[in-house]
């Protein structure tokens, strides 16, 4: 167990729904990373945030989006889903801004069909 | 633009067979290098980061050095819980806040 709790592990949804992503970093750390993971793509940064301040915006699509709460607790909603969404999403967590060595929890995979 | 490439894309050895695994960036003003290691169906578990050319880190069989255009991932005497795929990655200065950039990885197989 990395410290990192990602919920569900799995999901299924159908094209054009909406799902909500959830990631609790581990213990003290501020910083929150989201990647995407595909075959083809490899891992994908979408979006960081540090102490519930956005920081950082990679490849994330207008439909997706993400936020950071209080508690440091983060949440990615992705909508109107396509087929092409499906993948692998891995939130990570690391102390500071400075910090690069992320623990990462053991993802989420989507499967929109 | 940021790259990173990774080759081989696998590699099968046998136990005992040492190799090493490149990875070579493309980045203006390097600010580190990390590699990682994923086993299926988990999440990245970070290895080494190297900051400067000529730089060197160990972990029992791994080994990791720096040069100013790639960076290697020698393993000594693989065993076949090595088994993974490993990857680098790279954060540069017009990289988004603190975000890395990732390579496809290198997915190793050692059988006994």
């Amino acid at each position: 167990d990395s410290g990192v709790t990602q919920t569900p592990k799995h999901l299924i949804t159908a094209t054009g729904q909406r799902v909500t992503l959830r990631c609790s970093p581990r213990s003290g750390d501020l910083s929150v990373y989201w990647y995407q993971q595909s075959l083809d793509q490899g891992l994908q940064f979408l979006i960081q945030y540090y102490n519930g301040e956005e920081r950082a915006k990679g490849n994330i699509l207008e439909r997706f989006s993400a936020q950071q709460f209080p508690d440091l607790h983060s949440e990615l909603n992705l909508s109107s889903l396509e087929l092409g969404d499906s993948a692998l999403y891995f939130c990570a967590s690391s102390v500071s801004l400075g910090n690069y060595g992320y623990t990462f929890g053991s993802g989420t995979r989507l499967t929109v069909v | 633009e940021d790259q990173v490439t990774q080759s081989p894309e696998a590699l099968r050895l046998q136990e005992g067979e040492s190799s090493s695994l490149n990875c070579s960036y493309t980045v203006s003003g390097l600010r580190g290098l990390f590699w990682y290691r994923q086993d299926p169906g988990k999440g990245p578990e970070f290895l080494f980061t190297l900051y400067s050319a000529g730089e060197e880190k160990e972990k029992e069989r791994l080994k990791a050095t720096l040069t100013k255009k790639e960076s290697f991932l020698h393993i000594t005497a693989p065993k076949p819980e090595d088994s993974a795929t490993y990857l680098c990655a790279v954060h540069a200065p017009n990289q988004a806040g603190t975000a890395l950039i990732f390579g496809k990885g290198t997915t190793l197989s050692v059988s006994s």
